[in-house]
């Protein structure tokens, strides 16, 4: 089993829909929870970033975390074309290595118009 | 540099034979990390410098891959006698410091193909 889990999906949804997307975990030890983008051909760009548990907005993207369940979310309100990309989860654990990322296997997301 | 930029994008080699794959980081950035990402999966830690020490080498799969960052900046990742199962795609990242939480900006990666 692996560490981070994600549904690969893929998701397609209508122009303004509300998007969710989830991954759970099984490390305790992780406590820093991100949301990478990565359209094709590109590299993977961070979105959000969440320390910890608790909720964070920034424009139409909502992360949330909860430490009890092993499990975060990214929620993208009024989704646009532009959306439509891979949305990967990653999480980085205190006391190992600095800094390395555990990856879920990333989710695809078309947003139609 | 604007970013970070892997070289060559794009390697197609045959069973066997060695191949080095080249990352340049964002410059002055202390930190730089190997992923290879396979088809349809998230990208798993390789290994990391910090300037140009290799404190973790963990992820390597065998003693086939090796990294170097001699002079703190630019890196290279080397495959001997590559396998089939080798092919994937190779990211390196950078984050101006070692530590929890870093920002990591990807390179565009290289996708290696073994025939």
């Amino acid at each position: 089993q692996k560490e981070v889990e994600q549904d690969p999906g893929p998701l397609s949804v209508p122009e303004g829909a509300i998007v969710s997307l989830n991954c759970t975990y099984s490390n305790s030890a992780f406590q820093y929870f991100m949301w990478y983008r990565q359209y094709s051909r590109k590299g993977p760009e961070l979105l959000m970033y969440t320390y910890s548990s608790g909720n964070k907005e920034d424009g139409r993207f909502t992360a949330q975390v909860d430490k009890s369940s092993k499990y975060i979310s990214l929620f993208i309100r009024d989704s646009q074309p532009s959306d439509s990309a891979t949305y990967l989860c990653a999480m980085s654990a205190r006391g190992s290595t600095l800094g390395r990322l555990y990856f879920g296997r990333g989710t695809q997301l078309t947003v139609w118009p | 540099g604007a970013g970070v930029s892997q070289s060559p994008r794009y390697k197609v080699t045959k069973r066997g034979q060695d191949v080095t794959l080249r990352c340049d980081p964002i410059s002055s950035h202390a930190t730089l990390y190997w992923y290879q990402q396979a088809l349809g999966q998230g990208p798993e830690f390789l290994t990391y410098f910090n300037y140009e020490a290799q404190p973790d080498k963990s992820g390597l799969p065998s003693d086939r891959f090796s990294a170097e960052r001699p002079e703190g900046s630019i890196s290279t990742l080397t495959i001997q006698r590559t396998e089939q199962r080798d092919s994937a795609m190779y990211r390196c990242a950078s984050s101006s410091r070692t530590g929890e939480g870093e920002t990591q900006y990807f390179g565009p990666g290289t996708r290696l193909l073994v025939l």
